[in-house]
């Protein structure tokens, strides 16, 4: 039984640097989530796939971010030009196309960024 | 827009003692669904419970009990005879019949003594 994955766990990087993370969903899953985390606070939406296509973006998405999921299947999440207030928890999540009864959200152990 | 409030930052409690969490939502929606997560210090989200707007019916799962009042807009989560491995911050989520994304609230540190 494999859940969803992230990588990396964790990564440091100097301000001014880019950084990718990777997410892989839970295989029969076609929606994929990205959230952010900061220290102390609950989840934020920052945006969401189904299959291949973005469907929507948060405004907490700045220009410098960017995320695909080119063949449907895992996400990639880039962000360019970090800055400090990136540093955070970065949580992907996927789930089904469901309606009631399988509509939940299966979350990965996160990718925890530190911005110097 | 939708809003979660979760008013207890930290609760703690004594091996054995039940513990009550307390989640008010707003939401124009009148199809939504609420769910309570885990977060252990791990770090990883647990998805413990979803309830549908349209059912009220309030549940007992072993030690975990759930208490869903439209009347009042709140979704309060039981853990009765809490255990030290209960230990860890319990987030309440709402997500509308229209959207995808979850809105969480704050979250409720629980911190359980031996």
């Amino acid at each position: 039984d494999t859940g969803v994955s992230q990588d990396p766990r964790h990564k440091i990087t100097k301000r001014g640097q880019n950084v990718t993370f990777r997410c892989d969903p839970i295989s029969e899953h076609n929606r994929l989530y990205w959230y952010r985390q900061t220290l102390g606070q609950g989840p934020e939406f920052l945006t969401y796939f189904q299959n291949e296509a973005q469907l929507e973006k948060s405004r907490l998405l700045s220009d410098r971010f960017s995320a695909e999921r080119p063949k449907g299947s895992f996400s990639t999440l880039e962000i360019q030009r970090t800055e400090q207030g990136d540093s955070a928890m970065y949580l992907c999540a996927s789930s089904k196309t469901g309606t009631h009864d399988n509509n939940e959200q299966f979350f990965g152990p996160g990718t925890r960024l530190t911005v110097l | 827009a939708q809003k979660v409030t979760q008013a207890q930052t930290e609760i703690s409690v004594v091996e054995k003692e039940d513990v009550t969490l307390d989640c008010v939502y707003e939401t124009r929606d009148t199809t939504y669904y609420l769910f309570w997560y885990k977060q252990p210090p791990s770090g990883e989200l647990v998805f413990l419970i979803r309830r549908n707007s349209f059912d009220e019916q309030n549940e007992i799962s072993g030690r975990y009990s759930w208490n869903f009042q439209k009347s009042t807009s709140s979704f309060n989560f039981t853990i009765t005879a809490s255990q030290v491995v209960d230990s860890a911050v319990y987030f309440c989520a709402l997500r509308g019949a229209a959207g995808n994304k979850l809105t969480f609230g704050g979250g409720t540190r629980v911190l359980v003594k031996p």
